[in-house]
């Protein structure tokens, strides 16, 4: 399985719903990431796991925040957003190779849409 | 300060053309790492490469070839005999070896749509 699989693709909230992005991937990589892509923007990192553990948090607003149940499922938990927040958000993870790289493997993205 | 610069911010050419990406970077680091990804209009980012710093070969998989030259901080992107499936924005991005932890975090450019036309 060389697939990371975020869930939904799609999600629509309004600024005082509380919902879930989920990520999960089952590659055995110890890394998993977080980043928001705003259209015809790159993408832009928000958080990184490394074994479980938080390792960096890219001063992301509270409203978002990521948890890491185990070392295959990342979620991402929303709560009293803004419309600015609407964006393409994405998974990935990764494992360092022979050459000491980290190549990140991405999920589909989870649409989100705040109104 | 770690830069990726893709100056051409939208492409056009007709199929089979072949069409050149730019991609020049910053970095302090002697040790870091190159990529190439493709996004459809799908969304999902897809890896195409990864270049080590310190080696300097160029890679061809396909219609598909890099140009890696340290003496100008590129990392240029050949497509050869494009064809209408390669429409997509495609994103050059810098990592360095962080030591103790390399995190992985990846720094890109602002990509750039390439529309190939039948």
């Amino acid at each position: 399985d060389t697939e990371v699989t975020q869930t939904p693709k799609h999600l629509v909230m309004g600024m005082t719903n509380k919902k879930s992005l989920k990520c999960e991937q089952h590659m055995g990589h110890r890394a998993m990431y977080w980043y928001k892509q705003k259209a015809k923007k790159p993408p832009e990192l928000m958080f990184v796991y490394s074994y479980e553990k938080l390792s960096i948090n890219e001063s992301v607003p509270s409203r978002f925040s990521p948890e890491c149940p185990n070392s295959s499922l990342l979620n991402l938990h929303l709560h009293a957003l803004q419309p600015e927040d609407s964006a393409l958000y994405l998974c990935a993870s990764s494992q360092e190779d022979s050459s000491g790289a980290n190549v990140l493997t991405f999920g589909a993205g989870s649409r989100l849409t705040v109104l | 300060a770690q830069k990726v610069t893709q100056a051409q911010t939208e492409i056009s050419v007709v199929e089979k053309e072949d069409v050149t990406l730019d991609c020049v970077y910053e970095t302090r680091d002697t040790t870091y790492y190159l990529f190439w990804y493709k996004q459809p209009p799908s969304g999902e980012l897809v890896f195409l490469i990864r270049r080590n710093s310190f080696d300097e070969q160029n890679e061809i998989s396909g219609r598909y070839s890099w140009n890696f030259q340290k003496s100008t901080s590129s990392f240029n992107f050949t497509i050869t005999a494009s064809q209408v499936v390669d429409s997509a924005v495609y994103f050059c991005a810098l990592s360095e070896a962080e030591i103790p932890s390399n995190t992985g975090k990846l720094i890109f450019g602002q990509g750039t749509t390439l529309q190939v036309k039948p």
